[in-house]
């Protein structure tokens, strides 16, 4: 169970276009999902909170109107990079958190690797 | 704020070596606590976890254990595999709003037979 999707695994993409990246809970639904960047070699910088029916929820120091944030049903969000450029190539990666009652840890997609050429 | 300090990497260890990853925390409250692993070119999996002092998380011969009283929760691993080698992230969940994983900086871990 708690198996967490994410389409595309990986995409090269031009500077100046947009790119959307899915996230999808396959075996239950969630009501959250959370939204990382992943640089080389380092930890895992969470950008925001997605929460079905309503707006993200951001972190500190991520642009809100580049990195667009949907979560339009229980089993997806999509995250969107607008106007795409080489340094927001990385490794984003998306998690699930599962529904109360089950625990509160989170399960992870296998995450989604962009390159801005 | 709170936050997760791993010791740094990379550990380079023979197969059946004995493994032990420092982690320690800083929280309000009482946080529950996690380790995940992420294999090379691959997302992160929940390896073990505990929510209360005292508890000891276990799983594929992984061992940690949540002390309270030193605020640590160290990984350990009695005899290491070549496919133990990966990247392993100690976390603790957020103590409030949606419930937030605030992640240490990862150890990686090279087993060579």
């Amino acid at each position: 169970g708690a198996v967490v999707s994410q389409h595309p695994s990986w995409v090269i993409c031009k500077s100046g276009t947009s790119v959307k990246i899915e996230c999808r809970s396959l075996d239950f639904q969630a009501t959250t999902m959370f939204w990382y960047r992943q640089f080389p070699k380092q930890s895992l910088m969470l950008m925001a909170t997605s929460n079905e029916g309503s707006k993200a929820t951001y972190e500190q120091g991520v642009e809100k109107d580049k990195f667009l944030i949907n979560h339009a049903s229980l089993t997806l969000s999509t995250l969107t990079v607008t106007s795409a450029h080489p340094e927001d190539s990385s490794f984003y990666i998306c998690s699930a958190r599962v529904p109360s009652g089950g625990g509160r840890e989170q399960y992870f997609g296998p995450g989604t690797r962009l390159t801005v050429t | 704020g709170d936050s997760v300090t791993q010791m740094e990497g990379p550990v380079t260890l023979s197969e059946e070596a004995f493994l032990t990853i420092n982690c320690t925390y800083t929280a309000t409250g009482y946080p529950s606590l996690f380790w995940y692993v992420q294999y090379p070119g691959e997302g992160l999996q929940l390896l073990l976890k505990a929510t209360k002092a005292d508890d000891k998380g276990s799983n594929k011969g992984f061992e940690a254990t949540y002390r309270k009283e030193t605020t640590s929760f160290h990984l350990e691993k009695g005899s290491v595999q070549v496919s133990d080698s990966a990247v392993y992230f100690c976390a603790l969940l957020f103590s409030g709003g949606y419930n937030k994983l605030i992640f240490g900086a990862g150890t990686r871990l090279a087993v060579h037979p």
